[in-house]
């Protein structure tokens, strides 16, 4: 079974500044790949960066990279020169095997202070 | 373009109405999805179509009703919904060729049901 697990409920950060969101993720899977959404109050999911089981660098993607560690499983989002319309909820979340079931984790709500 | 639309944006409708949802995408993706996501939680997946078929139903309630008349248009046909159906609906689509694809998502259908 697949598993993503987002420890940080809320996190708080101030403009400009960056932020790292915390993702592990557990999976027997050996071909699988994460990916990061952001969700603003609007409801609308928009994909903001992948990462493939088999990349051996780390995704970037404008003002966001992924700390990918697969040793210890985890994929955290680094979000560089917070803006104030990064306020949002983000999902991490992950596709394994021959599966394209998207499974994700509780999300952690982002709040970017002026 | 990674555009997936859906319509309409809000629904009330009793207990006794049948209404339907729907989605459209434009990228030739062949792998189209339907989520539920209730408030503060993460999505769910419901329903998979992969080139027109359907291949997932995470038992779903027959009341929901899936149909994808062509590889470009998604619906969700509702009968006799409960108030605790209301929720976020939201569609995806993906190029549907292998695993860990990108799943880009439409904005949404709010679901009121009284």
């Amino acid at each position: 079974a697949q598993k993503i697990t987002q420890t940080q409920p809320g996190m708080f950060v101030q403009e400009k500044e960056a932020v790292t969101l915390d993702c592990t993720y557990d999976t027997s899977d050996q071909s699988y790949g994460l990916f990061w959404y952001k969700q603003p109050s609007s409801g609308e999911m928009i994909f903001l960066i992948y990462q493939g089981s088999y990349d051996e660098q780390n995704a970037t993607e404008g003002r966001y990279s992924l700390n990918f560690q697969k040793a210890r499983k985890s994929a955290n989002l680094v979000i560089s020169a917070s803006q104030l319309g990064d306020s949002a909820m983000y999902f991490c979340a992950m596709i394994g095997g021959a599966t394209n079931k998207l499974i994700f984790g509780t999300g952690t709500l982002l709040a970017v202070q002026p | 373009d990674t555009e997936v639309t859906q319509t309409p944006k809000h629904l009330v409708m009793g207990m006794t109405n049948k209404k339907s949802l729907k989605c459209e995408q434009h990228m030739g993706h062949r792998a189209m999805y339907w989520y539920k996501q209730k408030a503060k939680k993460p999505p769910e997946l419901m329903f998979v179509y992969s080139y027109e078929k359907l291949s997932i139903n995470e038992s779903v309630p027959s009341r929901f009703s899936p149909e994808c008349p062509n590889s470009s248009l998604l619906n969700l046909h509702l009968h006799a919904l409960q108030p605790e159906d209301s929720a976020l609906y939201l569609c995806a689509s993906s190029q549907g060729r292998g695993f860990a694809e990108t799943q880009y998502f439409g904005p949404g259908t709010r679901l009121l049901v009284l």
